[in-house]
């Protein structure tokens, strides 16, 4: 089954800085990786996205890019923002289930 | 405003109570799944509905039981739960299970066993 490992597991970053985490994946099939963030006491939510066809996508401050061939994706986060402090989740979906793997999770601390 | 409503958003129990959560949706979704959450850990995937079937159930202890009365609809029965079954219980849904949909999560139900 599919096996979804996630570095850093704390990032602390100034206000204004970029923040990279990275997560790799070990199952070549896989087709699907999303990016979740979760606030303290909140739900997971859906900040971004990326299917294997694509190599990256942005939406505003956020990026996302995957190397299929080295089975890594990335999250990128421009200009952070105090706001932006959470725990962020990768995860990778199986070709042969419904299932989502998730990383481990990387704690963002923006600090102001 | 999350689009996926669970109930309650607290609940505390007796190991030899019965209670229900509950969820639902009504985006129009196909998939509806259970997650588990423990504190600083990802979400843990319990079970999978598709077209109001189970699909998918992940060894789950028999004292948690699914239930989807229809395609807006999702229920945990849970009976004669232990202490390390208390946890942040998220439900999810997606358009469907099978292509690469995204899935969206309701606020939870934070369960405490005593």
């Amino acid at each position: 089954g599919e096996n979804v490992e996630q570095h850093p597991s704390t990032l602390s970053v100034q206000e204004g800085d970029s923040a990279v985490i990275k997560c790799t994946y070990s199952d070549s099939a896989s087709n699907y990786f999303p990016w979740y963030k979760q606030e303290l006491g909140k739900r997971p939510q859906l900040i971004i996205d990326i299917r294997s066809n694509v190599g990256e996508k942005k939406d505003q401050r956020i990026a996302v890019t995957l190397n299929k061939t080295a089975k890594h994706f990335s999250l990128h986060i421009t200009e952070t923002q105090p706001e932006d402090s959470a725990v962020y989740f990768c995860a990778a979906r199986e070709d042969s289930s419904y299932k989502l793997i998730f990383g481990s999770g990387t704690r963002l601390l923006v600090r102001p | 405003d999350t689009e996926v409503t669970q109930t309650p958003k607290h609940l505390v129990m007796g190991m030899t109570n019965k209670k229900s959560l509950k969820c639902e949706q009504h985006m129009g979704h196909r998939a509806m799944y259970w997650y588990k959450q423990k504190a600083k850990k990802p979400p843990e995937l319990m079970f999978v509905y598709s077209y109001e079937k189970l699909s998918i159930n992940e060894s789950v202890p028999s004292r948690f039981s699914p239930e989807c009365p229809n395609s807006s609809l999702l229920n945990l029965h849970l009976h004669a739960l232990q202490p390390e079954d208390s946890a942040l219980y998220l439900c999810a849904s997606s358009q469907v299970a099978q292509n690469n949909q995204p899935q969206h999560f309701g606020d939870g139900t934070r369960l405490s066993i005593l």
